[in-house]
């Protein structure tokens, strides 16, 4: 049973640039979550998909966010224009369709601007 | 906002048992409660969730006041590694969202 899979680990960066981060939930799970957390603090809730549909992206932090979910399958979340604050760990989560499933993370991406 | 309060950090010994408490007292009838712990430098880790009745699993058990506004993670025979934060969450049963409080970093002394 393979978990979910977070790529790069880390991801160093120049203010200004462009990144992305891919996430490969477990396949049976068709639910699939952005979260960020900074040090010292519970992860704070990004977006959701639902399959391909992106059903929640009211709490990406800027419109220098976006995620996607092609074909339901994996996802990738792209921060444009890097600033020195979105330095933090980046968590990818997934879940069966379901009221009270539990979540499942892999172990992020840690983003850190110079 | 965190509707769960837990104690900031907590210590105890090697291979004695661990109760970590949370109060909810906001909850409602259809909110679950959620256990994740996250050792350091990996994502969290699913635990237990329970509705109404105590749970039991192979990581833990918890005990949910009969008033359910409060809960108590038990881990039977802490190890080491069972040093991690543990967050306490409540989750609606129709919401997609968890929305974590800073949780309790249990330590364990050898």
């Amino acid at each position: 049973d393979t978990g979910v899979s977070q790529n790069p680990r880390h991801k160093i960066t120049k203010r200004g640039q462009n990144v992305t981060f891919r996430c490969d939930p477990i396949s049976e799970h068709n639910r699939l979550y952005w979260y960020r957390q900074t040090l010292g603090q519970g992860p704070e809730f990004l977006t959701y998909f639902q399959n391909e549909a992106q059903l929640e992206k009211s709490r990406l932090l800027s419109d220098r966010f976006s995620a996607e979910r092609p074909k339901g399958s994996f996802s990738t979340l792209e921060i444009q224009r890097t600033e020195q604050g979105d330095s933090a760990m980046y968590l990818c989560a997934s879940s069966p369709w379901g009221a009270s499933q539990p979540q499942h993370f892999g172990d992020g991406t840690r983003l850190s601007i110079l | 906002d965190a509707k769960t309060t837990q104690p900031n950090s907590m210590e105890s010994n090697e291979e004695e048992p661990v109760h970590l408490p949370c109060n909810h007292s906001t909850i409602s009838g259809t909110d679950y409660i959620h256990w994740y712990r996250q050792l350091p430098s990996q994502g969290p880790e699913y635990v237990i969730h329970g509705l109404t009745s105590n749970v039991n699993n192979r990581m833990a058990s918890l005990a949910i006041a009969e008033d359910r506004k409060s809960s108590t993670l038990i881990l039977h025979r802490a190890t080491l590694r069972d040093a991690a934060v543990y967050y306490c969450i409540l989750r609606d049963g129709s919401n997609y969202q968890l929305i974590w409080g800073a949780g309790t970093k249990l330590i364990i002394k050898p």
